[in-house]
């Protein structure tokens, strides 16, 4: 079972660059949601979306855009990079049925900004 | 909204013995979550144990339990022999009960077991 596979793992970007950080799960899983990981900060919410089509906002969803047209794949885009945004990003999903407390993660993807 | 902290930033037990990680929550809500995660060097995340409120019973998974206090707000881990592979940062966190799935997580404690 392949479960919540992130690409890439690493990328290092310059200031002003977009780029798209991929995410897919083959659970069929309807919830799936972004963090990113910070020194000292835990894991804070980025965006998230309770199937396809339905996407919200989490605690820190500036400078990012998610959208997700299928079940599977829940794409984070960066518009315009900039140097607040170097961290580690995760991809999670779940169901939303009786067990939908267990979230699956992903791998992650060390972003730098430089 | 919801608050997890973790007041411990780091800890050190000898291989063999017991430790706690200590967590607590704010909340208003009475359905909710916890969880215990496990995220080793190599960067994946784990979860070790999980706790819905409603549930009197402490949850236990082999050598990991929590003491659930829900008066309290209070929810720590308890690893029982540890072992070199425990060695990781752990992250307690909260789900509300409610559609979404939104995890709220505290600032983690860095566990090293020495040999």
């Amino acid at each position: 079972n392949a479960g919540v596979t992130q690409t890439p793992k690493f990328q290092v970007l310059k200031t002003g660059q977009s780029m798209t950080l991929q995410c897919a799960q083959d659970m069929n899983h309807e919830y799936m949601s972004w963090y990113r990981q910070d020194p000292g900060m835990g894991l804070r919410l980025i965006h998230y979306s309770v199937g396809a089509g339905i996407t919200d906002q989490g605690e820190v969803p500036n400078g990012y855009n998610v959208s997700r047209s299928t079940t599977e794949d829940f794409p984070l885009r960066l518009l315009s990079a900039a140097p607040s945004q170097t961290s580690v990003y995760f991809c999670a999903s779940s169901y939303s049925g009786q067990v939908k407390n267990i979230q699956y993660f992903g791998a992650g993807t060390r972003l730098s900004v430089l | 909204a919801q608050t997890v902290t973790q007041s411990q930033p780091e800890m050190s037990v000898q291989e063999a013995e017991t430790v706690t990680l200590s967590c607590t929550y704010d909340t208003s809500e009475s359905n909710y979550y916890l969880f215990w995660y496990k995220q080793p060097p190599s960067r994946q995340m784990i979860l070790v144990i999980r706790q819905e409120a409603y549930k009197q019973q402490n949850a236990t998974e082999n050598r990991f339990s929590v003491n659930f206090q829900k008066a309290a707000k209070s929810f720590s881990l308890k690893i029982s022999d540890s072992q070199l592979g425990d060695t990781a940062m752990y992250f307690c966190a909260f789900m509300n009960g409610g559609a979404t799935n939104k995890l709220i997580f505290g600032t983690g404690t860095l566990l090293a077991v020495q040999p």
